[in-house]
């Protein structure tokens, strides 16, 4: 069975430039989180959907960060304005139920000159 | 704040021996445990988890062990070996709470052949 789909594996860009993250959860999968992990931070929650709605966004660290879901199979993360301090791996994960674990993606590596 | 936390942040252990990581947890609140393991380059991998009304639980080679009246959580890998090289992370989640999971700072096991 396919994963968590995450998209780009790999992205690297200037600071300023608008940068999106692509994931795709598990079929059938009704919630979806957007981590960020940094050596010093480790992993951190940014916001997560139940049934396609954003539900807890009080990780997000700035306005420059939003999160869509505009249906079960899709999620994208953009940062705009980007900063050097946004570079980190995003991992997108996906839950079948409430009660069950998580499942995660490869992540992204986002590196902001 | 209230936060996971590991003790060891790299343990050591001859092929063939168990392995016991340990996780200190502070949110009295948290009903639900889970521990992840992450090879470099890839996401957090699903192991085992477990919930507060439980003290012990058993997977393949694996065992977590819950201490409530202590806040200790620990994983336990029988008969480790060359593939179980990896970082460990634990995890909790709030009862009523948000659905994200807080993580710890992760213990990185090596297995010496």
């Amino acid at each position: 069975d396919a994963g968590v789909i995450q998209s780009p594996r790999h992205e690297v860009t200037e600071m300023g430039q608008e940068v999106t993250l692509r994931c795709k959860p598990i079929s059938g999968h009704n919630s979806l989180f957007w981590y960020r992990q940094t050596m010093m931070r480790g992993l951190e929650l940014l916001i997560y959907f139940n049934n396609n709605v954003p539900i807890d966004d009080s990780g997000m660290p700035e306005d420059r960060f939003s999160a869509k879901m505009p249906n079960a199979s899709f999620s994208t993360l953009k940062i705009q304005p980007s900063e050097p301090r946004d570079s980190a791996v995003y991992f997108c994960a996906s839950r079948e139920k409430q009660g069950r674990p998580q499942h995660f993606g490869d992540g992204t590596r986002l590196s902001i000159l | 704040g209230e936060s996971v936390g590991l003790h060891l942040p790299t343990l050591s252990v001859q092929e063939g021996d168990n392995s016991i990581i340990n996780c200190a947890y502070s949110n009295s609140a948290s009903d639900y445990f889970i521990w992840y393991k992450q090879e470099s380059g890839k996401g957090p991998q699903f192991i085992i988890d477990i919930r507060s009304n439980m003290d012990k639980r058993q997977g393949q080679r694996v065992t977590v062990l819950l201490n409530k009246t202590v806040k200790h959580l620990s994983l336990q890998i029988a008969a480790t070996q060359p593939g179980d090289s990896a970082v460990y992370f634990c995890a909790e989640k709030r009862r009523g709470g948000a659905d994200g999971l807080t993580f710890g700072k992760g213990t990185h096991l090596i297995i010496q052949p």
